[in-house]
């Protein structure tokens, strides 16, 4: 069975923190994508990443980064952590567009 | 920029009504995803339309791509509590990369 795990499923931080969210697919998948949820703004695109090393802006990739080293698995970096980036973030891999999630990581910035 | 406007955003029914929600966009889409999440979850893939006027029919959801491959719609039949969850709907626009509407959050109460 296709599985993407996220480190966390809740995670709460203070402002300031360096954040990492982990993201691992055992599917082979050369496409990760990395989105944040929030009521009545659906999901948005922080970054994707279409290779190893490579990465993409998303739509509000403003406040994050990512890596990707190894094909399997896509990480969020939250440089200095803020309230407004408390969110549910949701990773996905996908194969020919069609995406498989995560299960989220609910995260608090305090 | 393409945009994909999901309604209703909210709808709360009694279990055995019909309920249809709709996606709709100005911009054509090679092909439109309807995803089900479930809350503390991760969003699940239900069905892909690629074709104008494509009917997909899963079990009491019969979901429909509009000729122009510009909308598309979800009718439930006969609606039961196990359908509750948010709804979202999702473009291909030409990349990997997907456009989400902001969901349409179903309760359906017994």
């Amino acid at each position: 069975d296709v599985k993407v795990t996220q480190s966390s499923r809740y995670l709460v931080k203070r402002t300031g923190e360096k954040v990492f969210l982990e993201c691992v697919q055992d599917m082979d998948h050369e496409n990760m994508f990395w989105y944040r949820q929030d009521p009545g703004l659906g999901l948005r695109l922080i970054y994707f990443s279409y290779d190893v090393k490579m990465k993409e802006k998303g739509d509000i990739p403003e406040g994050y980064s990512v890596s990707r080293e190894k094909k399997e698995r896509f990480s969020l970096i939250l440089e200095s952590a803020s309230t407004n980036q408390t969110s549910m973030y949701l990773c996905a891999s996908s194969s020919r567009t069609k995406q498989f999630f995560g299960p989220g990581t609910r995260l608090t910035v305090l | 920029t393409q945009l994909l406007e999901q309604s209703p955003q909210f709808l709360s029914i009694q279990e055995g009504e019909n309920l249809t929600v709709y996606c709709n966009s100005s911009s054509v889409f090679s092909s439109l995803q309807w995803y089900r999440q479930e809350p503390g979850e991760g969003p699940v893939l239900l069905v892909t339309v690629v074709t104008g006027g494509e009917v997909k029919k899963l079990k009491r959801l019969t979901f429909q791509f509009g000729d122009a491959r510009k909308d598309s719609s979800l009718h439930i039949t006969a609606a039961q509590p196990g359908d509750t969850g948010l709804y979202l709907c999702a473009g291909e626009g030409g990349s990997e990369k997907l456009v989400f509407g902001k969901g349409t959050k179903l309760t359906v109460n017994p």
